[in-house]
């Protein structure tokens, strides 16, 4: 496709169910990236993929979340036994470009 | 490690009053430098971007310079509109860190022009 696209746009789940949330990168992308954004704050780094490298999982907060991309494809975060505090937008963004990222419309997440 | 501060918001002004939303870094070497934008209910944006010291990134009437003598990439425009209301990030990509290319940001400034 022409950008980064994630799906789904809206998740509303009950506390303590899973998701699932998928990234498909532009095509050709080597590098993919998940941030989150709680209300109100700014971008926090979870997850990178370069290539066929071992990612960077630095910045997952909690061994409940968990990420996976089959290599230069798609991806999806799962996140389980979700928590309130897990409610956020999800953005993933891909990169072919050592400088340069785009990003998806996000994902909003609200756990209830 | 990197990190990008930029100024707390909200920043409110009045149509056609001059922005100007601070930002400083900390990074080794020569990192690039970019703002993204973030209107309401969209994604994240590309605003723009400068790779090297002295450069100016430009787009939609913003600016920024790259001042590696002040580590600082402050956005500014002349003249705001109401459609420029947005969250507005300050990000950084180092020449080598960990994560490869790993983008860092800033807090974001929340910008809300009236009429």
């Amino acid at each position: 496709g022409a950008g980064v696209s994630q799906s789904p746009s809206n998740k509303v789940t009950e506390k303590g169910k899973d998701v699932e949330l998928r990234c498909d990168p532009i095509s050709g992308h080597t590098a993919l990236y998940w941030y989150r954004q709680r209300l109100g704050q700014g971008l926090e780094f979870l997850i990178y993929f370069q290539g066929n490298s071992a990612p960077d999982k630095s910045g997952l907060p909690s061994d409940r979340f968990s990420a996976e991309r089959t290599g230069e494809s798609v991806s999806t975060l799962t996140i389980q036994r979700t928590q309130q505090e897990d409610s956020a937008v999800y953005l993933c963004a891909s990169s072919s470009d050592k400088r340069l990222a785009f990003f998806g419309q996000g994902t909003r997440l609200t756990v209830v | 490690g990197d990190s990008v501060t930029q100024m707390e918001g909200p920043v409110t002004l009045s149509e056609e009053a001059f922005l100007t939303i601070n930002c400083t870094y900390t990074a080794t070497g020569y990192p690039s430098l970019f703002w993204y934008v973030q209107y309401p209910g969209e994604g994240l944006q590309l605003l723009l971007k400068a790779t090297k010291a002295d450069d100016k990134g430009s787009n939609k009437g913003f600016e920024a310079t790259y001042r590696k003598e002040t580590t600082s990439f402050h956005l500014e425009k002349g003249s705001v509109q109401v459609s420029d209301s947005a969250v507005y990030f300050c990000a950084l990509r180092g020449a080598n860190n960990n994560a490869g290319n790993m983008l860092t940001f800033g807090g974001g400034t929340r910008l809300m022009v009236k009429p």
